[in-house]
């Protein structure tokens, strides 16, 4: 998994309560990105981020707040959870320039939210 | 924003037969075009990708054509294997190093 991880793996929550995803990177990889997965919706970009402290809203960004204070991480909170976002979460990174596009995915994270 | 449209999003093939999956794209500045494999429980894998400059790429027994007039991309399998079954996915780039994907393709291969 191009030297990504993401913990939790699993996690369970109750609605209302908030919830810390991580993305840890080991490329030196300028560019990181939060995406859910869900039946029928294929991935859809939340947040990303274009260098530290550097970050912008994807397409489903409504109740997600992202935060990258080292190249290596990058954080995505859920602030109040609801089970509408109950999914599967990827983290990805790209080094940008040459390879431009290029995104490496890690293993995801199950989230449910009852 | 970008649209991604992919089909079909099951196919079944005999093993040892060839497996093509379509999807079409509606920014026509996208210049970047690569496919994804997932097997059950991991993260998406980039298989092969293909840039605007060119019109067919070949890697084993996987090839990606594009077709910028039309819109349209595509990925062929060819000699399907058993361990080729997953779900597939292709996507297009739109500004600042984001992607737009494609709703998934779930290919069986039939022993």
């Amino acid at each position: 998994d191009a030297g990504i991880t993401q913990s939790p793996r699993h996690k369970v929550t109750e609605t209302g309560t908030p919830v810390t995803l991580r993305c840890h990177q080991t490329e030196n990889h300028r560019y990181m990105y939060w995406y859910r997965q869900d039946p029928g919706h294929g991935l859809r970009l939340i947040h990303y981020s274009y260098g530290v402290k550097d970050t912008d809203k994807g397409e489903v960004s409504d109740g997600y707040s992202v935060s990258r204070s080292k190249t290596e991480d990058f954080l995505l909170t859920l602030e109040s959870a609801t089970s509408s976002q109950t999914s599967v979460y990827f983290c990805a990174i790209s080094d940008g320039g040459s390879r431009s596009y290029e995104q490496y995915f890690g293993p995801g994270t199950r989230l449910t939210v009852t | 924003g970008e649209n991604v449209e992919q089909h079909p999003s099951t196919l079944s093939v005999q093993e040892g037969d060839s497996a093509v999956i379509k999807c079409t794209y509606s920014d026509s500045a996208s210049n970047y075009f690569p496919w994804y494999k997932q097997e059950l429980g991991k993260g998406p894998q980039l298989i092969i990708d293909i840039r605007s400059n060119v019109g067919e790429k070949k890697d084993q027994r996987i090839a990606v054509t594009l077709n910028k007039t039309a819109k349209h991309f595509s990925l062929h399998i060819t000699e399907t294997q058993p361990e080729d079954s997953a779900v597939y996915f292709c996507a297009a780039a739109f500004g600042n190093e984001k992607l737009t994907f494609g709703t998934g393709t779930r290919l069986t291969i039939i022993p």
